[in-house]
């Protein structure tokens, strides 16, 4: 079974440039969550959703973070414009095979996108 | 809020030595509780899982007891070997959307 893949897997821009990420969760996962890794941190949920519905945006930067999931399945993150803050390592995650059963639900994760902003 | 602490590293032992990390909590109820791991060059990846009190996970060796009396997960293994070397996240699970709340993660390195 494929696994999360996510690209690129490396970007480096400056600042007030536009970046955009891809995801492609497991095949029939309909939950898919974006994390944001500052280095040294743990990560951290940016949104979620469920099929193509946002369940969870509470910590997206609206004013610069965008994100969709069109159909339900591939999504992308934008960020728009930069700034150095946003230098990280962006993952994206999928669970449940049908919708969502449960806490415990096991993510998988992708290798990562690793955003440098100058 | 809702938080993991997680003991700091890096913490350095001898093949075959005895690991503990230390991982408590704060939330509300009773969440699911995770250890992920990151190899070097990898992405994360789920190392075990417990879902209520008192419940064990364990894979590879590692094992984590949810206590809910003491709000901590903390993962153990009884002799690391060198492939262990990784860094470890302890995360917690809400019961209402399902997103990870994530410690801060203790990088673990194994010397022959």
């Amino acid at each position: 079974e494929a696994g999360v893949a996510q690209s690129p897997r490396y970007k480096i821009i400056e600042k007030r440039q536009s970046v955009a990420f891809w995801c492609n969760p497991i095949s029939g996962h309909a939950t898919l969550y974006w994390y944001q890794q500052i280095l040294g941190q743990g990560p951290k949920l940016l949104i979620q959703f469920q099929n193509n519905g946002v369940v969870d945006d509470s910590q997206l930067p609206k004013d610069r973070f965008s994100a969709e999931r069109l159909k339900g399945v591939d999504s992308t993150l934008k960020i728009q414009p930069a700034k150095l803050e946003d230098s990280a390592v962006y993952l994206c995650a999928s669970s449940s095979p049908q919708t969502y059963t449960g806490p415990a639900d096991t993510q998988y994760f992708g290798p990562g996108t690793r955003l440098t902003v100058l | 809020g809702d938080s993991v602490t997680q003991m700091e590293g890096p913490v350095t032992l001898s093949e075959e030595a005895f690991l503990t990390i230390n991982c408590t909590y704060t939330a509300t109820g009773y969440p699911s509780l995770f250890w992920y791991v990151q190899y070097p060059g990898e992405g994360l990846q789920l190392l075990l899982k417990a879902t209520k009190a008192d419940d064990k996970g364990s894979n590879k060796g590692f094992e984590a007891t949810y206590r809910k009396e003491t709000t901590s997960f903390h993962l153990e293994k009884g002799s690391v070997q060198v492939s262990d070397s990784a860094v470890y996240f302890c995360a917690h699970c809400d019961n209402q959307g399902g997103k990870l709340i994530f410690g801060q993660g203790t990088e673990l390195s194994v010397k022959p």
